[in-house]
C-alpha cells in the first residue's frame, strides 16, 4: 500500500520566492496534518484537516504561510516569501478518524532550505 | 496541556547490546495515547507502536519491547541484541483523548550502534 507521497523531497530556493509543498494522504484517510521539524523546536503541528476542512491551523507561524487541501488526495503547504528561518523538513502525515487516538502516518518529509 | 520527556539526547551502544530508551509524559486527560517512532538517517517518521491509557500490557515485537507503567508516567522502549540498522533517532509521543489529533513530541534520542 502506498503511503503518504510528499513533493518535492528536497527544495532550495532564494529569500523571497514562493515555496509549495505538496502532499497526498493514504486513500481512505480522513484526516491530514501538516508539521514541521527545526533542530530548535523538533516537531511541531502547523496545521490539521478534517474531511478536507482546516480544523486547526493555530500552529501555522505566520501569514506567509498557507494551506489548502482541495480534494481528499491532495494538500499543499505554500510559504510566499520564503525566510531562511523557514529552512526545516515539512511532514505531510494522515489518518483515519472515528476512531480517538488513531495512528498518524508520516511521509518522507520535504526538506528546505532557504538561502 | 500534554509534554513529553526524552532525557536521553544520545546514546551509543555497540552492536549486540541492549539499549533502553526513556519517556516520561505528562497530561490531565485519563485516556490518552502514547506512540513511538523512529527515524533513521534517511529522514522518513516510521511508526513503531501506539498504546492507549486503559492498557498496561507490556509488548514486544521481535527485538523490540515496550515497558508501560501508568504509576510512573512512563512508556520506555528497548531495542534487544541491537544491530547498526538500528541507528535513528526515537520519538516518544502523546495524543489526548481530548483532542485526540494533537500529538506532541518528545525531544528525540539519537540511538548510535557501532559494529
Amino acid at each position: 500500500d502506498a503511503g503518504v507521497i510528499q513533493s518535492p523531497r528536497h527544495e532550495v530556493t532564494e529569500m523571497g520566492q514562493e515555496v509549495t509543498l505538496r502532499c497526498k494522504p493514504i486513500s481512505g484517510h480522513n484526516s491530514l496534518f501538516w508539521y514541521r521539524q527545526t533542530m530548535m523546536r523538533g516537531l511541531e503541528l502547523l496545521i490539521y484537516f478534517n474531511n478536507n476542512v482546516p480544523i486547526d491551523d493555530s500552529g501555522m507561524p505566520e501569514d506567509r504561510f498557507s494551506a489548502k487541501m482541495p480534494n481528499a488526495s491532495f494538500s499543499t503547504l505554500k510559504i510566499q516569501p520564503s525566510e531562511p528561518r523557514d529552512s526545516a523538513v515539512y511532514f505531510c502525515a494522515s489518518s483515519p478518524t472515528g476512531v480517538s487516538g488513531n495512528t498518524i502516518y508520516f511521509g518522507e518529509g520535504s526538506w528546505l532550505t532557504v538561502v | 496541556a500534554q509534554k513529553v520527556t526524552q532525557a536521553q539526547t544520545e546514546i551509543s551502544v555497540v552492536e549486540k547490546e541492549d539499549v533502553t530508551l526513556d519517556c516520561v509524559y505528562e497530561t490531565r486527560d485519563t485516556t490518552y495515547y502514547l506512540f513511538w517512532y523512529k527515524q533513521p538517517p534517511s529522514g522518513e517518521l516510521v511508526f513503531l507502536i501506539r498504546r492507549n491509557s486503559f492498557d498496561e500490557q507490556n509488548e514486544i515485537s521481535g527485538r523490540y519491547s515496550w515497558n508501560f507503567q501508568k504509576s510512573t508516567s512512563s512508556f520506555n522502549f528497548t531495542i534487544t541484541a541491537s544491530q547498526v540498522v538500528d541507528s535513528a533517532v526515537y520519538f516518544c509521543a502523546l495524543s489526548p483523548g481530548s483532542n485526540d489529533y494533537k500529538l506532541s513530541f518528545g525531544a528525540g534520542t539519537t540511538v548510535t550502534v557501532r559494529a
